[in-house]
């Protein structure tokens, strides 16, 4: 687990600033997946990306919200004109191509937003 | 549709005892199970998963979990708690096995008392 790496582990914005968090997947893994965790929530799904593409956006909302996963360096999620709804732990997991298959996700240790 | 819920946000058992952890699940399709496990301070792994064959799945660390689907149920269990059980566990249920596809409950911390 310690393989995917998240950083900051803790970020606090104020309201109408932007907040990027990074996410290095486990060596050889070519999947990403963001999830969110808003409080006494479960986990739910955001993005899926590929290196250079997004798969599937469907979790993401509309606006504010981006991911990237670029063919070097980490995936970023970025929110821009954060409000206090943001405020929650942000995970990433990434995959082989047979665990996207079969939903064996490696997770980071999250990221928590705090937004004032 | 799928959805997966977990009775009990917080169980707290003693050293030794029986651990039990419920989930219930519902999807259109026979789904693929998961549970997961974080613990303090760290990402989550998974403990073991279900997708065809025998029904009683044994994972990592002594947990075993059983699909019932008369039941719609997954439920966790080890047979004797250690102090290194304290975490969060989620279930996690998908309807083709895709990564993507993988909706979680809320959790169940398991406080494990000496």
């Amino acid at each position: 687990n310690a393989g995917v790496m998240q950083n900051p582990r803790h970020l606090v914005r104020r309201r109408g600033q932007e907040a990027r968090l990074r996410c290095s997947p486990m060596k050889g893994h070519s999947h990403v997946y963001w999830y969110r965790q808003l409080p006494e929530e479960g986990l739910k799904f955001m993005v899926y990306l590929q290196k250079e593409n997004i798969i599937d956006e469907s979790g993401m909302p509309k606006e504010r919200f981006s991911a990237e996963f670029p063919k070097e360096g980490p995936s970023i999620l970025r929110i821009q004109q954060v409000v206090r709804g943001d405020s929650a732990a942000y995970f990433c997991a990434s995959s082989s191509t047979s665990g996207e298959n079969t939903g064996e996700l490696f997770f980071g240790e999250g990221s928590r937003l705090t937004v004032l | 549709a799928q959805s997966v819920t977990q009775l009990g946000s917080h169980v707290s058992v003693s050293e030794g005892a029986l651990v039990l952890l419920r989930c219930n699940y519902s999807s259109s399709v026979p789904p693929y199970l998961f549970w997961y496990v974080q613990y303090p301070n760290q990402g989550l792994q998974l403990l073991l998963k279900y997708t065809t064959g025998a029904t009683l799945v044994k994972g990592i660390n002594g947990f075993e979990a059983e699909f019932k689907k008369s039941e719609t149920s997954f439920h966790l269990t080890k047979p004797s708690a250690h102090m290194s059980d304290a975490a969060e566990y989620f279930c996690a249920v998908s309807r083709s096995g895709s990564a993507r596809q993988l909706t979680f409950g809320s959790g169940t911390q398991l406080t494990v008392l000496p």
